[in-house]
């Protein structure tokens, strides 16, 4: 099945302790994405990926990480979380940046405390 | 700054009805204009799209509308049915760049 999948799906965690929310695609796309949605912003982008090795800033790329080592991978890192990243976090992916269908995740329900 | 402005926040129709969801856009670069669909506990779904070199786009009970001129795109859901309840968001992307601006969002319930 094709699909994007995230991990963890919930995650509870303290300010200060490093994590990476891990994404990864079985659609052999090229285009990768980052968003976080927050109640009345709507889905912000924080990073996206046009290919292998290839990562840009979105609109709130603050506090993140990425890595694009692999063409189906694509983690989230945020190295020294805050509450004010307390979110729900998609991933997307596309299966290249001249194709605008963007196929999302199931998200990530991240708690930083 | 706000690229893609949506109305409104959050709307209730009864069963049968038509709802409305209105979009604006400011940038004349944009050039594809989707809309996706988000069940709770779910990412978001695209649902329907549009380009400016067409008025109207309509796939079964969906319509998108575009007005070029007056830069603002809606998305119609004729005969509403409580499945059709869900978050809609508006989007706007620039030709060759994957990136999509996303509007706020519209909560809709349709009520049985």
């Amino acid at each position: 099945e094709a699909q994007v999948t995230q991990n963890p799906r919930y995650l509870i965690t303290v300010t200060g302790k490093k994590l990476t929310v891990t994404c990864s695609q079985n659609m052999n796309h090229e285009y990768m994405s980052w968003y976080r949605q927050d109640p009345g912003l709507g889905l912000r982008q924080i990073y996206y990926s046009m290919n292998v090795e290839v990562t840009d800033k979105g609109d709130v790329p603050e506090g993140y990480k990425v890595s694009r080592k692999e063409k189906r991978n694509f983690p989230l890192i945020l190295e020294s979380p805050s509450p004010n990243q307390t979110s729900l976090y998609f991933c997307a992916s596309s299966l290249n940046p001249d194709r605008y269908e963007q196929y999302f995740g199931p998200g990530t329900r991240l708690t930083v405390t | 700054q706000q690229q893609v402005k949506q109305s409104p926040q959050s709307l209730i129709v009864q069963k049968g009805g038509i709802s409305i969801i209105n979009c604006a856009y400011e940038n004349t670069a944009f050039d594809y204009f989707p809309w996706y669909q988000q069940f709770p506990g779910k990412g978001p779904a695209l649902l329907i799209a549009i380009r400016p070199d067409v008025s109207e786009k309509k796939e079964g009970r969906f319509t998108i509308s575009f007005n070029k001129s007056a830069k603002q795109f809606s998305l119609h859901i004729m005969d509403s049915q409580p499945g059709d309840s869900a978050t809609y968001f508006c989007a706007a992307a620039y030709s060759g760049y994957s990136t999509l601006t996303f509007g706020k969002g519209t909560m809709l319930l349709v009520s049985p």
